[in-house]
């Protein structure tokens, strides 16, 4: 059984530029999430993508925004990066079924880096 | 609003000592409450949930509705349980989890 996977695992962009993270969901698992975790704080929910349609978002702009395509991957875009960006982005997949577990597989996030 | 309260940064304790690390919450209805652990060099993993009532490790957490809280509890600590520990409910739409800020656990001997 193949984890999540995240890519890259570290990248620096300067304010203004537009990024891209992509992430394999864990074999068998439909619905993909994606968490940002700035220094010293807890993961806070960005958005969740299931059947390739957000699901739920969290409290963050527009220029946030993701994708997930047929094979359950992902993918989080983020324009005109600002400073406070920089911070761990993890994604996490699970299985949703009839009941929503809560238990979410985590990958080991790309670090992102804004000058 | 929802929010989860976890009022200690660092917890240290020696070997053997038992530990209780603190989650408060804030929800309006039944939440679903969990605790995730992150141990060095590893990813984020569920380590209990409380509607399984089960024992994790030797961890143990109760939901009390009162107090609103789910505290983390093990009566004799081992060094492997160092780690960063993380208190987290389930959203009113049942798409999000709702993380505190984390508890470090250092165990030494």
């Amino acid at each position: 059984e193949t984890g999540v996977t995240q890519s890259p695992t570290h990248l620096i962009k300067t304010r203004g530029q537009q990024v891209t993270l992509r992430c394999s969901s864990q074999s068998g698992h439909n619905t993909v999430s994606w968490y940002q975790q700035a220094l010293g704080q807890g993961p806070q929910f960005i958005f969740q993508y299931y059947r390739e349609e957000e699901n739920g978002r969290g409290n963050f702009p527009p220029r946030f925004s993701g994708l997930q395509f047929p094979n359950y991957s992902s993918e989080l875009n983020v324009n005109a990066l600002e400073l406070d960006d920089s911070a761990l982005y993890l994604c996490a997949s699970s299985f949703r079924g009839q009941a929503n577990t809560g238990e979410l597989f985590f990958g080991e996030g790309s670090r992102l880096t804004v000058l | 609003a929802q929010r989860v309260t976890q009022p200690e940064k660092l917890l240290s304790v020696f070997k053997g000592a038992p530990v209780e690390l603190k989650c408060n919450y804030s929800y309006s209805g039944s939440p679903e409450l969990f605790w995730y652990v992150q141990y060095s060099r590893q990813r984020l993993q569920l380590l209990l949930r409380h509607i399984s009532r089960e024992s994790i490790k030797g961890f143990t957490a109760d939901l009390n509705k009162g107090e609103t809280s789910f505290h983390l509890k093990k009566p004799f600590a081992q060094e492997e349980d160092s780690a960063m520990y993380y208190c987290a409910l389930t959203s009113q739409a049942g798409t999000a989890l709702i993380f505190g800020k984390g508890t470090t656990l250092s165990v030494s001997s």
